[in-house]
């Protein structure tokens, strides 16, 4: 069956140490994401990527980064920089828009990895 | 920039009871709807969308909803609730021809069986 497969299910990182988090689709989708979930706050869009080799910061892309060097693989690195990384992290991936309509495709989740700290 | 509302952060009802969630959004351009579901230990399902044509759209499990395009809302109803329905529920807005959804902060539903 396609779908998104994010690993670990579970992450604990030390203090000042980056973690990086796996993401990968067989959906054949162009379109790439990473959400941030906190209770109360909703998703929140860390970063997204339209093509390969290509992203965009964002709402809160601050003390991440991330890499599209393959269509299926969209991983993300949690930097000692981000100061409050305890949160669940969700990927998404989206078909782009056909070229007879502007209507995005609806975006199809991973199971999320939750990140705790030490 | 677009933001998106969710008026009820925690509902409770009982069974058979109706449910009504609001959405807002703020945005003055063509827009893409969506609503997810996330039962407890699952990831995000999409329920239903809204992209054109009939603004009530008719979605997973009975759930519909119904895009009033002068109220910048498309609020989530189902006549009749299960215990199974519990769930935490987020509505999205995609402006058309943009790569960015934008999530409300979630509706926390709980049934009572």
């Amino acid at each position: 069956d396609g779908g998104i497969t994010q690993s670990p299910k579970y992450l604990f990182r030390k203090e000042g140490q980056n973690v990086t988090l796996s993401c990968e689709q067989n959906l054949n989708h162009d379109a790439m994401y990473w959400y941030r979930q906190d209770p109360g706050q909703g998703l929140r869009l860390i970063y997204y990527s339209q093509i390969v080799n290509d992203f965009q910061k964002g709402d809160i892309a601050e003390g991440y980064s991330v890499s599209r060097e393959k269509k299926e693989s969209f991983p993300l690195t949690v930097t000692s920089a981000q100061k409050n990384p305890t949160a669940f992290y969700l990927c998404a991936s989206s078909r782009v828009p056909g070229r007879r309509t502007n209507s995005n495709q609806p975006q199809h989740f991973g199971d999320g990895t939750r990140l705790s700290i030490l | 920039a677009q933001s998106v509302s969710q008026h009820n952060h925690h509902v409770i009802l009982s069974e058979a009871a109706s449910l009504e969630l609001g959405c807002n959004y703020s945005y003055g351009g063509t827009v893409n709807l969506f609503w997810y579901v996330q039962y407890p230990g699952q990831h995000l399902q999409l329920l239903l969308k809204y992209f054109s044509g009939d603004p009530l759209v008719k979605g997973i499990k009975g759930f519909e909803a119904e895009f009033i395009k002068s109220k910048f809302s498309f609020n989530l109803r189902k006549p009749s609730v299960q215990w199974s329905d519990t769930a935490e529920y987020f509505c999205a807005v995609n402006a058309v021809g943009t790569y960015k959804y934008i999530f409300g902060t979630g509706t926390r539903l709980k049934v009572l069986a």
